[in-house]
């Protein structure tokens, strides 16, 4: 079966714009969830989404949002990009959630560069 | 903010065992993962435990939990060089719908 698919796979922003990524879950999978990986933080928990509905959410600024649509697909919108925000963005896909007992599958990532 | 550690380099030769050691400290994980990341690729699911089980094996990995001490083990038994990697412990509680991960260890493997 089809794994989780991210899109794009490369994006490079300027400074003040907005951007938004595309993650398609497994069929079947319920429950999304976003991480953000920098060399120096490492791998950060954004926000989790189930059936539409954010169940969780991360330490980040309001900048940061997410939405998941009824098929389960989910995007993540960052406005007014900061040097900051360069990083590979990470989407994960599960049945019910992770801490629960199923597997979270990820993505290939996107690789944001802010410019 | 709970956390979890891994060192973060570790080196051996081909057909040794590798074993990657992690501590957490959130005290009601109930799910422990290991993920594998190859350079430009994302996280790949090696294997998870319950936090009710004290080992779990899988062909050439196991995986030890000692909960008291909130310590975590993978073994990569003969180890070649296509394992080389970086290997991301992470924990889970239940309810909380997300992973907390450690900095990853870089395994590299000698021919």
């Amino acid at each position: 079966k089809a794994g989780v698919t991210q899109t794009p796979r490369y994006l490079i922003k300027t400074r003040g714009q907005q951007v938004t990524l595309s993650c398609s879950p497994i069929s079947g999978h319920r429950s999304v969830s976003w991480y953000q990986q920098t060399p120096g933080q490492g791998l950060q928990f954004l926000f989790e989404y189930f059936s539409e509905t954010q169940r969780n959410k991360g330490n980040f600024p309001g900048r940061f949002s997410g939405r998941q649509f009824s098929n389960s697909r989910s995007e993540m919108n960052v406005s007014t990009l900061e040097l900051g925000d360069s990083a590979l963005y990470l989407c994960a896909s599960s049945l019910a959630g992770t801490g629960t007992n199923t597997e979270a599958f990820f993505g290939q990532g996107t690789r944001l560069t802010v410019v | 903010g709970e956390d979890v550690e891994q060192s973060l380099f570790l080196s051996v030769r081909e057909g040794d065992s590798s074993v990657i050691n992690c501590t957490y400290t959130d005290s009601s994980s109930t799910y422990l993962y290991w993920y594998k990341q190859e350079p430009g690729a994302g996280l790949q699911l090696l294997t998870y435990i319950f936090s009710n089980m004290d080992m779990k094996q899988d062909q050439r990995l196991t995986v030890l939990l000692n909960k008291k001490d909130k310590h975590l083990s993978l073994r990569i038994a003969d180890t070649q060089t296509g394992d080389s990697a970086i290997y991301f412990c992470a924990e889970t509680g239940a309810g909380s719908y997300q992973l907390t991960f450690g900095k990853g260890t870089k395994l590299s493997v000698i021919p």
